[in-house]
């Protein structure tokens, strides 16, 4: 099993252009989530799926969009992108109380 | 809303133990969580102890909990320079297991 995934790995964009993250979960887990992860903090919810069909907001959710494109994958879109959002991208799942993480994407936006 | 927070830094010398702290403010948080995180890595879930709970031990991981002063503690005994990291506490409160972190602990282990 992969476990969670994430792609890409690595992304530069500049101030204004859109992109997708991809995530997707092996587990057949019911939930996913979208964590922000900035220099010095902790993680931040920004968005979470509790199960295949419904994604609702979560600390942070200004400047994004999310779409549970089916139970396996959970994904998230920046629509014009700003540096302020920047940071490290974490997707996770869950079924139980066991919230598992991938490994991540590193967004750089200039 | 829930607020979690940790010291910043901790430094111990290897083979000894080490203790993590973390002070959370919503007394319905019902699953307490440490997770590791290595350098460019993501997030390794090492234990969670629900808030019914006391005491949790997983071989060298120890976890107290006191809720009445709402602290949670993680006890790595024997530390180990493989041990070096940032430790993340998390709260979770409800069926959707949303967490809510703490800025994490950066643990420095000394030869």
């Amino acid at each position: 099993n992969a476990g969670v995934t994430q792609t890409p790995k690595f992304q530069v964009l500049k101030t204004g252009q859109s992109m997708t993250l991809q995530c997707a979960q092996d587990m057949n887990h019911n939930s996913m989530y979208w964590y922000r992860q900035d220099p010095g903090m902790g993680l931040r919810l920004i968005y979470y799926s509790a199960s295949e069909g419904t994604t609702d907001k979560g600390e942070v959710p200004n400047g994004y969009n999310v779409s549970r494109l089916n139970k396996r994958e959970f994904s998230l879109r920046l629509e014009s992108a700003a540096p302020s959002q920047t940071s490290v991208y974490f997707c996770a799942s869950s079924e139980d109380v066991r919230p598992f993480f991938g490994p991540g994407t590193r967004l750089t936006v200039l | 809303g829930e607020d979690v927070e940790q010291s910043l830094f901790l430094s111990v010398r290897e083979g000894d133990s080490s203790v993590i702290n973390c002070t959370y403010t919503d007394s319905s948080s019902t699953y307490l969580y440490w997770y590791k995180q290595e350098p460019g890595a993501g997030l390794q879930l090492l234990t969670y102890i629900f808030s019914n709970m006391d005491m949790k031990q997983d071989q060298r991981l120890t976890v107290l909990l006191n809720k009445k002063d709402k602290h949670l503690s993680l006890r790595i005994a024997d530390t180990q320079t493989g041990d070096s990291a940032i430790y993340f506490c998390a709260a979770g409160g409800d069926s959707s297991y949303k967490l809510i972190f703490g800025s994490g602990t950066r643990l420095l282990v000394r030869p």
